[in-house]
């Protein structure tokens, strides 16, 4: 098992420059989520889902959008990367039921210039 | 808005020390409290897990408890070593608090 994974670990965008990040989990989780982590402070949900083919609004949603077209699989899209989205962006997925252990990923270091 | 307070903000103490982190959440609904600690530049690593039938959990020198009644739960750390450094965290479902910053000096 390879838990949570996140691709790439690192990158740096020009301001207006979009990408993608992918979020994959082989646990067989229902629920998937987009953190970001900025200096000095806790994570912030930006966009979560409960389910293939379902995505939801987190507290900072804004400028960024998401996928879940297949279960073990959360894409995080910027399409227009401003400097402000410059953070660490945490991945993790649970089961959705039962005890709620959330499993997170190495995260994605994002500079955006 | 729901909130996690985590106290105190950062701790430094010597190596052998026995430590109370602690963890306050304003959302009554909680079904269980997960505790991660974080090291510097990395992920979130579990460490324990109370489930809302339980009032607290061991793991080797690690102990928590949770009274979700006053909306607390507290991370025990028996004899403390420098491995321990790092940002503990006890997210309340998807919520975070900004942790508390552990430095154990050898």
């Amino acid at each position: 098992n390879a838990g949570v994974t996140q691709t790439p670990k690192f990158r740096v965008l020009k301001t207006g420059q979009s990408m993608t990040l992918l979020c994959a989990q082989d646990m067989n989780h229902e629920y998937m989520y987009w953190y970001r982590q900025d200096p000095g402070m806790g994570l912030r949900l930006i966009h979560y889902s409960v389910g293939e083919g379902t995505t939801a609004k987190g507290e900072v949603p804004d400028g960024y959008n998401v996928s879940r077209l297949k279960k073990q699989n959360f894409l995080l899209g910027l399409e227009s990367a401003a400097p402000s989205q410059t953070s660490v962006y945490f991945c993790a997925s649970s089961t959705g039921t039962g005890p709620e252990t959330q499993y997170f990923g190495p995260g994605t270091r994002l500079l955006v210039l | 808005k729901q909130e996690v307070t985590q106290i105190p903000a950062a701790l430094s103490v010597p190596e052998g020390e026995n430590l109370v982190l602690n963890c306050s959440f304003t959302d009554s609904a909680i079904y269980n409290l997960q505790w991660f600690r974080q090291d510097p530049g990395k992920g979130l690593t579990s460490l324990l897990l109370i489930q809302s039938s339980q009032r607290e959990q061991t793991s080797g020198r690690l102990n928590a408890s949770l009274d979700k009644s006053s909306g607390r739960s507290t991370l025990y750390i028996a004899a403390s070593q420098p491995g321990d450094s790092a940002t503990y965290l006890c997210p309340s479902k998807i919520i975070f608090g900004s942790g508390t910053r552990l430095s154990i000096r050898p």
